[in-house]
Formats: C-alpha cells, structure tokens, sequence
C-alpha cells in the first residue's frame, strides 16, 4: 500500500518568488511520482514524473522537482512563480504494473500567487 | 480524439435517482482508470480495468456503484440509488499498460445529487 502527504493545503506567494511545495510518500514496493495541477474547473494535468535515473526532474511551465529516495520526498519547485501558476497541485505515487499501478494522491496544495 | 473525453460535463439527479456517466479513453490505451474527487475524501481510486483482465474494483465504496468498459474502449460508471454523498467530481483516466507510467485525465464529470 502506498500514501502520500501534502503537509501544506495552502501556499500563499508573491509573484516572481520562489515556491516549494513539499511531498512525502510512503510505500512497501518501489514506485513511480507524479506531479499534477488542476486549475480551477478544469481536469488534472501532469506536471512532471520521475520514473528512475537522474533524481531531479523537469516539468513543464518552469516547474521542477527532486526524488530523495533517503527521505522518501518529492517536493515541487519552481524559482520564480507568476500569476497564472495559482492553482492547486496534487503529488501522487503508484506502483509499477497491474492493480499497483493505481494512482494514490495526496489531498492537494493549493498555490495561491498573488502581486 | 486527443485526449480522454467524458460525459455529461455536469449531472444533477434527485436522489434515489441511478445515474451513468461514460468515458472515452484515449485512442490505443489499454489501461482505464475511474476516480472520485470530493471535499470530504479528496481524489480517491474507484476501478481500474487492463485489457480483458478482470478489473481491480477495490476503490469502489458501495455496492451502488459498479462500472464496465465495452470492447476494450468506451467505460461506463453506473451510481445507482444515488445519494447526497455521492456528490462529487467523477475522473476518468487512460494510459497504455506497462509504458503507461502517465494517467492522462479528462475533464471530469460535476455530479451534484439533491
């Protein structure tokens, strides 16, 4: 069985700020990670994954994250935030084949950017 | 089509009501998810079905709820004797099996249940 946990429902930031938006995870079996936002009434849209290899990943929209396999995390990054990034962000785990293979998230950071 | 498409964008039904709420994956994916996002709950796992295999139906929360997917495409997920709490966001997911690492979401079904 896999969880994840999003210590932070909200994140306040000003534009053209740094952000990090931590995710830990929990897992008896090796797993994939994901990142993905949702913008207001819309679907969800993948951020970035790691799969294996080099730990720090890089997604779309400036967006980056780093796998620390020692301490089980995958925290969101991104040096310098706009407006448009306000939206809420679910980090999510999922083992490699078969009923593993279902996507287990955590309850979601909302981004909220302000001027 | 481009993506993974469903239908109706938003359902209100009284409750008591059964409802069905349909999917279209995307083209060649083998691998169809079904998700619920609530306030209450979050995104949570309902079903997963895997080509011909029997589906993992282990994130469905009652007996009202079950789902099929015909000819190895187009899903249906069935609520019947809807109620209050099943008010929530539906998710439909597909990815090819075993390349498929990346779930690709459409936009969600809005069920509201009066």
């Amino acid at each position: 069985a896999q969880s994840v946990t999003q210590l932070d429902s909200q994140v306040p930031v000003f534009e053209e700020a740094p952000v990090e938006l931590r995710c830990n995870y929990s897992s008896s079996v090796s797993v994939y990670l994901f990142w993905y936002v949702q913008y207001p009434n819309q679907g969800l849209q993948l951020l970035l994954k790691y799969l294996s290899g080099s730990t720090l990943v890089k997604g779309i929209n400036g967006f980056e994250a780093e796998f620390n396999k020692s301490q089980t995390s995958f925290h969101l990054r991104k040096p310098s935030v706009h407006i448009s990034d306000t939206a809420e962000y679910f980090c999510a785990v999922r083992g490699y084949t078969g009923t593993a293979s279902k996507l287990t998230f955590g309850t979601g950071t909302r981004l909220q950017v302000t001027l | 089509g481009a993506g993974v498409s469903q239908s109706p964008s938003n359902k209100v039904t009284e409750k008591g009501k059964d409802v069905e709420l349909r999917c279209d994956p995307i083209s060649g994916h083998t691998a169809l998810y079904w998700y619920r996002q609530s306030l209450g709950q979050g995104l949570e796992f309902l079903i997963y079905f895997q080509g011909n295999s029997a589906p993992d139906k282990s994130g469905l929360p009652s007996d009202r709820f079950s789902a099929e997917r015909t000819g190895g495409s187009v899903s249906t997920l069935t609520i019947q004797r809807t109620q209050q709490e099943d008010s929530a966001v539906y998710l439909c997911a597909s990815s090819f099996r075993d390349r498929g690492e990346t779930q690709y979401f459409g936009p969600g079904t809005r069920l509201l249940v009066l």
